[in-house]
């Protein structure tokens, strides 16, 4: 089946930094979604790609959708103590008339003052 | 705004017995999709609805069913729990032919003991 893998695993950064992670797939994907969780609740929605080579912002976060379909990343710049928490990576793969989410890794980020 | 709402949010059933989770969408979405969590995991796909007909299945057990009523509202029936149930079940909705952003609730921690 479809796999996600996120890089890094977590990270501990100071604050004021800025932060990368990306996710890579074996397979294309129709959609990239970047969601971050905390502890016990469900992903927030972040951020939604929809086009190959596609860069989205919302506030400090930058997003970008792979020209191959195959890979996404998100930056977070000048990162503070609310952005620690889970980010995953989620890619759809439409099929039918619904579509269901494949979720990467994760990566754990933890920020320090 | 208004937010997926799910029930319970804490659960503890023992082994064997029967657990209902319920879910309702955002107001005016029609999707409604239910995942699972184990800790340390990604969420997992269990099995969508629209418009109150199956539309994709993931790994869901056979001891699990779900549905979704004429309100939109989806309930997921899970019976002869095992321990390895334990887990994080989130309900996500979205609104199909205008946006595939999944949403999720809350979760519903599910303990089985």
């Amino acid at each position: 089946g479809q796999q996600l893998n996120q890089s890094p695993q977590s990270m501990f950064i100071q604050e004021g930094e800025d932060v990368s992670m990306n996710c890579t797939s074996s397979s294309i994907f129709n959609t990239w979604l970047w969601y971050k969780q905390d502890p016990g609740e469900g992903p927030v929605l972040l951020i939604a790609l929809y086009k190959a080579g596609e860069l989205t912002s919302n506030g400090r976060l930058t997003a970008q959708f792979g020209i191959t379909r195959k890979d996404s990343f998100l930056n977070i710049s000048a990162s503070i103590p609310s952005d620690v928490g889970i980010y995953f990576c989620a890619g759809r793969d439409f099929t039918g008339t619904a579509s269901k989410l494949t979720f990467g890794t994760g990566t754990r980020l933890q920020v320090t003052l | 705004a208004a937010g997926v709402i799910q029930s319970p949010r804490h659960l503890i059933k023992e082994k064997r017995e029967t657990a209902t989770l319920k879910c309702y969408p955002i107001p005016r979405h029609d999707t409604v999709y239910w995942y699972q969590q184990g800790p340390g995991q990604d969420p997992q796909f269990l099995i969508s609805f629209y418009e109150k007909m199956q539309s994709d299945k993931g790994s869901i057990p056979d001891r699990f069913s779900a549905q979704q009523f004429s309100d939109y509202h989806s309930e997921l029936n899970m019976s002869s729990l095992e321990l390895g149930d334990s887990a994080l079940y989130f309900c996500a909705s979205s609104l199909q032919g205008n946006s595939y952003e999944q949403y999720f609730g809350p979760g519903t921690r599910l303990t089985v003991t």
